[in-house]
């Protein structure tokens, strides 16, 4: 069965500072992962994913990620921080099926 | 490219009445269409896999004679909330697919259930 974590409910970072949001993942075979970011009362936007390739991805607004298989993480990155990043952040897993598996979500705080 | 709307974005009906939320994917086809269901601080629950012209595939737990789908074209997909009740209040969300090996999911912009 496909899972995914994101151990921490909440991060807060200064404004300019590099900023990490964690998750980890569980699937048989090749994973398929997503970043998306939530503002409130909004849908779901795409950040970035990795399907295949190298490990460093890079997406949106300045956001990276790096797959690590061997830890069996995915997390989130980004080198400076900006108040307006302050959102909700989800991982999701995908696999043979095209269903996503999403994490419990990480709020982002990022103090001016 | 890829962009998807919902239609309302905030409804509020009374307990027994029926409610019909709209996801259109604006200019992609989409193969297949997907219902989640989040509430308040938490993570988007997957209601259903809506294919075109075919009948929806609910998760376990999602009463199917409560939430109807129709995924009547490559563009359109409702979801009908019926005989609403306070507990159906919530954030609905689809997510449209294109092409038949896409793993990436267009989110539209949700709608707001509030049932008084």
């Amino acid at each position: 069965a496909q899972s995914v974590a994101q151990p921490e409910d909440q991060v807060n970072v200064a404004e300019g500072n590099p900023l990490t949001v964690k998750c980890t993942y569980s699937v048989s075979g090749n994973p398929y992962l997503f970043w998306y970011v939530q503002y409130p009362n909004r849908g779901l936007q795409f950040l970035l994913k990795y399907i295949t390739g190298d490990n460093l991805v890079k997406g949106s607004y300045g956001f990276e990620a790096e797959f690590n298989k061997s830890q069996t993480s995915f997390h989130l990155k980004k080198p400076s921080a900006l108040v307006s990043d302050s959102a909700l952040y989800f991982c999701a897993v995908g696999g043979a099926t095209n269903k996503l598996i999403f994490g419990t979500g990480t709020l982002l705080a990022v103090q001016p | 490219g890829a962009v998807v709307s919902q239609h309302p974005s905030r409804v509020i009906c009374k307990s027994g009445t029926s409610v019909k939320i709209e996801c259109r994917s604006l200019d992609f086809q989409a193969t297949t269409m997907f219902w989640y269901r989040q509430f308040p601080k938490q993570s988007l629950m997957l209601m259903a896999t809506s294919n075109e012209g075919s009948k929806a595939t609910y998760e376990q737990g999602v009463e199917k004679d409560k939430f109807l789908i129709n995924h009547a074209s490559l563009t359109l997909s409702t979801l009908t909330v019926t005989s609403a009740h306070p507990e159906d209040s919530s954030f609905y969300i689809c997510s449209a697919t294109r092409g038949t090996k896409s793993y990436e999911q267009y989110f539209g912009p949700g709608t707001r259930l509030t049932v008084t």
